[in-house]
């Protein structure tokens, strides 16, 4: 079974670019989280998608990260512009079945490791 | 709102001895406990998880984890460290988020280090 694809796997960008992120989950995961991971920290929820529909973006700072699951599959992550405190790893994570999520793990990507200089 | 705490940032344990890395939650309702490993630049993998049941639960790569209502803690165990178990560890709460699904929240992460 293929995991969690994320790419790219590493970008530096400069403060007030823009940036990037893409993210394929497990086939037939109807679930998506973006998840940031400061250094030292533990993951944060962004945002959480249920099939092409979004569930919970609470924390996402949404005057500059926007998201997107058009199709329901894969996924998007964008910010603009970036900030120095955006240097963090971006992690994907995907689950079979929403209802099923209490007590089906998550898969998660590689993660992309952002460095905003 | 549930959160989870991880009170040790590191933890340092020669191979071959046992190992504990502990945390403890705050929830309301039952609450559905995860442990995740994070070797160097890769991403979470899953260990173990408590749902209901048994207090003690066995994992994967011979890692087991210890549920105690009473203390609300989750402490994850193994008998013999490996050198290959020095990696961050996470443990994290799954809560209702809506539409019918959930969501992980993590605690800070523990460093555990194996001595040879």
């Amino acid at each position: 079974e293929a995991g969690v694809a994320q790419s790219p796997r590493y970008k530096i960008i400069e403060k007030r670019q823009s940036v990037a992120f893409w993210c394929n989950p497990i086939s037939g995961h109807a679930t998506l989280y973006w998840y940031q991971q400061i250094l030292g920290q533990g993951p944060k929820l962004l945002i959480q998608f249920q099939n092409n529909g979004v569930v919970d973006d609470s924390q996402l700072p949404k005057d500059r990260f926007s998201a997107e699951r058009l199709k329901g599959v894969d996924s998007t992550l964008k910010i603009q512009p970036a900030k120095l405190e955006d240097s963090a790893v971006y992690l994907c994570a995907s689950t079979i079945r929403g209802t099923a999520s209490m007590n089906t793990e998550a898969f998660f990507g590689q993660g992309t490791r952002l460095t905003v200089v | 709102a549930q959160s989870v705490a991880q009170p040790e940032d590191q933890v340092n344990v020669a191979e071959g001895n046992p190992l504990t890395v502990k945390c403890t939650y705050s929830v309301s309702g039952n609450p559905y406990l995860f442990w995740y490993v994070q070797y160097p630049n890769r991403g979470l993998q899953f260990l173990l998880k408590y749902i209901t049941g048994d207090n003690l639960v066995k994992g994967s790569y011979g890692f087991e984890a210890e549920f105690n209502k009473s203390q609300t803690s989750f402490h994850l165990k193994k008998p013999s460290a490996l050198v290959s178990d020095s990696a961050l560890y996470f443990c994290a709460v799954s809560s209702y988020s809506g539409a019918g699904s959930y969501q992980l929240t993590f605690g800070k992460g523990t460093k555990l280090s194996v001595i040879p």
